[in-house]
């Protein structure tokens, strides 16, 4: 069966970085889109960035574009998600998502939190 | 700066009918949006409901739809249940990047 497992969590200080990684399983790791998501607590998801694992393109979200780095090693189908220049507004549960075919978002991983405090 | 915009709460009675919505600061929202719905329950992962447009997952429960309906895309619940209060967030594409809503509280009661 599908599964994303998500890991990397912690307690990051201020203009640290935090790298977190989403191991996939139960599919062609090569075959679909692999995003990041994050939701600060009580707030709504936003969307942070997407690899194509296959060619290992990217694509960012504007706010995002100088701080995030998605990377991927397809040996272990692992998805890798860093950070940089932490801050506190940083704090949030950080998921990562399949998009099986155009448009068609399935499996999340389970989420990991990242705190950002000195 | 694109934003999209979901009503921030709605209340339905158990049984009722419910019809939440999703606009783009562009313009009218089409297939070309793929828009996809996700329901989150508290200290939950969101899930997957609605996928480019219309299409339901396996699991999806038959009373959900999705749609285009005035220029929006459109999530119906029909036959609304107690366990569909949820936080619902509809996710459009803008070619090289994603942007999601701000999410609907729905309340059933």
């Amino acid at each position: 069966q599908v599964q994303l497992v998500q890991s990397g969590a912690g307690v990051k200080k201020p203009g640290a970085s935090v790298m977190l990684s989403c191991k996939a399983s139960g599919y062609t790791f090569t075959s679909y889109f692999i995003h990041w998501v994050r939701q600060a607590p009580g707030l709504g998801l936003e969307w942070l960035g997407t690899i194509n694992p296959g060619s290992g393109g990217t694509a960012y979200a504007q706010s995002f574009q100088d701080r995030v780095t998605v990377t991927r090693d397809t040996p272990t189908s692992t998805v890798y998600m860093e950070l940089g220049s932490l801050r506190s507004e940083d704090t949030a549960v950080y998921f990562c998502a399949r998009e099986m075919s155009p448009g068609h978002f399935d499996y999340w991983g389970q989420g990991t939190l990242v705190t950002v405090s000195s | 700066q694109t934003v999209v915009t979901q009503e921030p709460s709605l209340t339905v009675s158990p049984g009722g009918t419910v019809t939440l919505t999703c606009a783009s600061s562009t313009g009218a929202v089409t297939s070309n949006y793929y828009s996809n719905w996700f329901q989150q329950k508290p200290g939950q992962t969101p899930r997957a409901l609605i996928y480019t447009t219309s299409n339901k997952h396996s699991w999806t429960p038959a009373r959900f739809s999705g749609s285009l309906l005035g220029g929006k895309a459109a999530l119906t619940l029909s036959g609304v249940q107690p366990e569909d209060e949820a936080e619902y967030y509809c996710l459009l594409h803008y070619g090289n990047f994603w942007m999601f809503g701000g999410g609907t509280k729905l309340t059933v009661l």
